[in-house]
């Protein structure tokens, strides 16, 4: 099945340690999207690719980067983890589909900052 | 886009109808009404969406107002596994991004 990969579903860093996150999709979708989810919260977008184009949302810290190598890899580093990082990382895919996008998300990695 | 009102919760016997309200009353001309859901620890999954008029699929029912100030998501007969935060989001023709609000905590009761 067509699908949003994320690895690792969890991830443990330790207070200012560098820390990547993966997502890979066989959907050949042209969109990608990374979302913070903290507890009981919902999901906050912090940036997208359309195609190569980097759009970051204007209240992203920059502390937060992102990498898409290819249409299938998109990859979020977080440059100096703090303990408010902590939180549910969702990567999500779509494409055009005739003026909307209909979004297909992974399961999320956990993330938790010692 | 859209300021949205939504119920914090709603309970729902099983296998009756849940009718999710959603309030969306700047929503402009040119902005779809998106509903997504998020079964707990799992990622969101788009439900269904519409524009102007009433919407089917598998999943569910969409019924938007005539003056589209306001929309209910049904789930004709709520089954356990629809126990979810439903999200209703406005969003502009076009938009690649969607703006999660609180959402609609639905639990389904047996």
């Amino acid at each position: 099945d067509a699908m949003v990969i994320q690895n690792p579903r969890y991830q443990v860093t330790q207070f200012g340690k560098p820390v990547t996150l993966s997502c890979s999709q066989t959907l050949n979708h042209n969109v990608m999207y990374w979302y913070q989810q903290k507890s009981s919260q919902a999901p906050k977008l912090l940036f997208h690719y359309y195609d190569k184009d980097f759009n970051n949302e204007a209240d992203t810290p920059d502390n937060f980067q992102s990498r898409r190598p290819n249409t299938s890899f998109c990859f979020l580093d977080i440059r100096s983890p703090g303990l408010g990082d902590a939180a549910m990382y969702l990567c999500a895919t779509s494409r055009d589909r005739g003026g909307y996008y209909e979004q297909y998300f992974g399961p999320g990695t956990r993330l938790t900052v010692t | 886009d859209a300021k949205t009102t939504q119920p914090p919760s709603m309970d729902c016997a099983e296998g009756r109808a849940a009718n999710l309200p959603c309030n969306h009353s700047t929503i402009s001309g040119n902005e779809y009404v998106y509903w997504y859901r998020q079964i707990h620890s799992q990622g969101p999954q788009y439900i269904i969406h519409g524009l102007k008029n009433n919407e089917t699929n598998e999943m569910a029912s969409l019924i938007i107002t005539e003056d589209r100030k306001s929309s209910t998501l049904i789930l004709p007969h709520a089954t356990l596994r629809d126990t979810a935060v439903y999200y209703c989001i406005p969003t502009i023709q076009g938009a690649q991004k969607l703006v999660f609000g609180q959402g609609t905590r639905l639990t389904i009761n047996p």
